[in-house]
């Protein structure tokens, strides 16, 4: 069975500064997806990023960035220049290709606490 | 602004009372979800519909009763359910192709006296 482990339950970041959550997952499957989501207080799960097992170069949009180890099964978010609205709960969560049937599995989850 | 709508937002009822959460999308999706959600853990996924079919239940106590009346509505009717039940139900959709995402709702917090 895949699970997804996400061993930081809280983390803090000064505003501006670099903050990296990590997450690992287990699976014998070659082809899936990774996702990081956003969940804020405001409750709505926001997709942050995702990469494609197949892609070795890693996934950006803006200040977000993935270190994604397919061997370590290693897929880490790195948030750059850290904003106030970057406070929020992070899921990471894997998904196996296929259908849109196929189950996304979630990590328990990183607390990011962002500080003025 | 979200592109799949919950309704309502926040709910509070008794044990013996019947009501029901709708989720919308109007983006053509044909696979969507319902989660149940506890405060500071991972959404749970309770069933999944693809081409308005049920095709996932996880197990979820007859309390809660799915349906799907087309493809851009989803329906999740409760009743007779239990103070554990309280929690935050979210509805999600995808378009069907492995690549992309599920897109979430904002949620139902759903309290049971």
């Amino acid at each position: 069975a895949q699970t997804v482990t996400q061993s930081q339950p809280e983390m803090s970041v000064q505003e501006a500064e670099t903050v990296t959550l990590s997450c690992t997952y287990d699976t014998s499957e070659s082809d899936y997806y990774l996702f990081w989501y956003k969940q804020p207080p405001s409750r709505q799960m926001i997709l942050v990023i995702r990469q494609e097992a197949y892609k070795q170069q890693n996934a950006t949009e803006n200040r977000f960035s993935v270190n994604f180890q397919k061997a370590a099964k290693s897929f880490s978010l790195k948030i750059s220049d850290s904003q106030l609205g970057d406070a929020a709960m992070y899921f990471c969560a894997y998904r196996v290709y296929g259908g849109a049937t196929n189950k996304l599995i979630f990590g328990t989850g990183t607390l990011l606490a962002v500080q003025p | 602004d979200t592109e799949v709508t919950q309704t309502p937002k926040h709910l509070v009822m008794g044990m013996t009372n019947k009501k029901s959460l709708k989720c919308e999308q109007h983006m053509g999706h044909r696979a969507m979800y319902w989660y149940k959600q506890k405060a500071k853990k991972p959404p749970e996924l309770m069933f999944v519909y693809s081409y308005e079919k049920l095709s996932i239940n996880e197990s979820v106590p007859s309390r809660f009763s799915p349906e799907c009346p087309n493809s851009s509505l989803l329906n999740l009717h409760l009743h007779a359910l239990q103070p554990e039940d309280s929690a935050l139900y979210l509805c999600a959709s995808t378009s069907g192709d492995s690549n992309q995402p599920q897109h979430f709702g904002d949620g139902t917090r759903l309290s049971i006296l």
